[in-house]
C-alpha cells in the first residue's frame, strides 16, 4: 500500500458527461501528480500541484481541469467526455514535488466512456 | 519532443536465463528512473538514479545510467516467476514531470 488513495476505483459514464476524480496524498507529501494511462498513448503527465498552487502542466485537455486543497487532497475534473477518455487515471505523491524523490502512485480510477 | 523509447516492448524468457531492457531517451537528463507495474496494480519505483554512471541494484535487478550515451539498462539476473511484469522507465527533463516510456512487459516462464 502506497498511502496515496484514490477514489472511485472504477467509473462508468455516457459521453458528453463530467466526473471528478479524487486522490489524498500520502500523509506528509505536499505535492500531488495526475497522470493518465492508456494503452495508445502510454503513461502521460496531466498536471503537477504543490501546496495548492500548479506547479507543472502537461498534455492536459482543455476539457480537464485539476485543484489541490487546503488539506491537500486533489481533483480532477474531467468534462464533455468523449470515448477517447476511457483510461486509467493514476494519482502521485511526493513530499516536496521534485521529481529526485520517488513518487508513489494510488490504485487508479478506470474510467470507461460509453 | 521528448522520446523515451524502451526496447523491448514484449519479452518473453525462462526462468534462470539473463537479460538487459534498454530505454534510450533523447533530451539531456542527469536522472532516470525505473518503475514496476504488475497487471491491473498501481506503479512501484524501483530505482531512482541521478547521476552520470549511477548503479543500482535490487534483489536480481540491477539498473545503470550512461547520462553521454542517453541510455539506461535494466538487467535481469537468473530471472524468477516473481518478475513478471511491466517496467517503465522514464526521464524528467525539467525536473517537475516524469516522462515515461511504453513500457516492457516481461514473462518469465518455466
Amino acid at each position: 500500500d502506497s498511502g496515496v488513495t484514490q477514489t472511485p476505483k472504477h467509473l462508468i459514464t455516457a459521453t458528453g458527461q463530467r466526473v471528478t476524480l479524487r486522490c489524498s496524498p500520502r500523509s506528509g507529501d505536499l505535492s500531488v501528480y495526475w497522470y493518465q494511462q492508456s494503452l495508445d498513448q502510454g503513461l502521460q503527465f496531466l498536471i503537477q500541484y504543490y501546496n495548492g498552487e500548479e506547479r507543472a502542466k502537461g498534455n492536459i485537455l482543455e476539457r480537464f481541469s485539476a485543484q489541490q486543497f487546503p488539506d491537500l487532497h486533489s481533483e480532477l475534473n474531467l468534462s464533455s467526455l468523449e470515448l477517447g477518455d476511457s483510461a486509467l487515471y493514476f494519482c502521485a505523491s511526493s513530499v516536496v514535488g521534485r521529481t529526485n524523490e520517488k513518487l508513489f502512485f494510488g490504485s487508479g480510477t478506470q474510467l470507461s466512456v460509453l | 519532443e521528448l522520446k523515451v523509447e524502451q526496447n523491448p516492448l514484449f519479452l518473453s524468457m525462462q526462468e534462470g536465463k539473463n537479460y538487459t531492457i534498454y530505454c534510450n531517451y533523447s533530451t539531456t537528463s542527469d536522472r532516470l528512473y525505473w518503475y514496476r507495474q504488475d497487471p491491473g496494480k498501481s506503479l512501484e519505483s524501483l530505482f531512482v538514479l541521478l547521476s552520470n554512471g549511477a548503479v543500482k541494484q535490487e534483489g536480481r535487478l540491477m539498473a545503470s545510467l550512461d547520462t553521454k550515451a542517453r541510455l539506461s539498462t535494466l538487467h535481469i539476473t537468473a530471472a524468477v516467476h516473481d518478475l513478471s511484469a511491466t517496467y517503465f522507465c522514464a526521464v524528467d527533463p525539467n525536473g517537475y514531470a516524469l516522462n515515461f516510456g511504453k513500457g516492457t512487459s516481461l514473462l518469465v516462464t518455466p
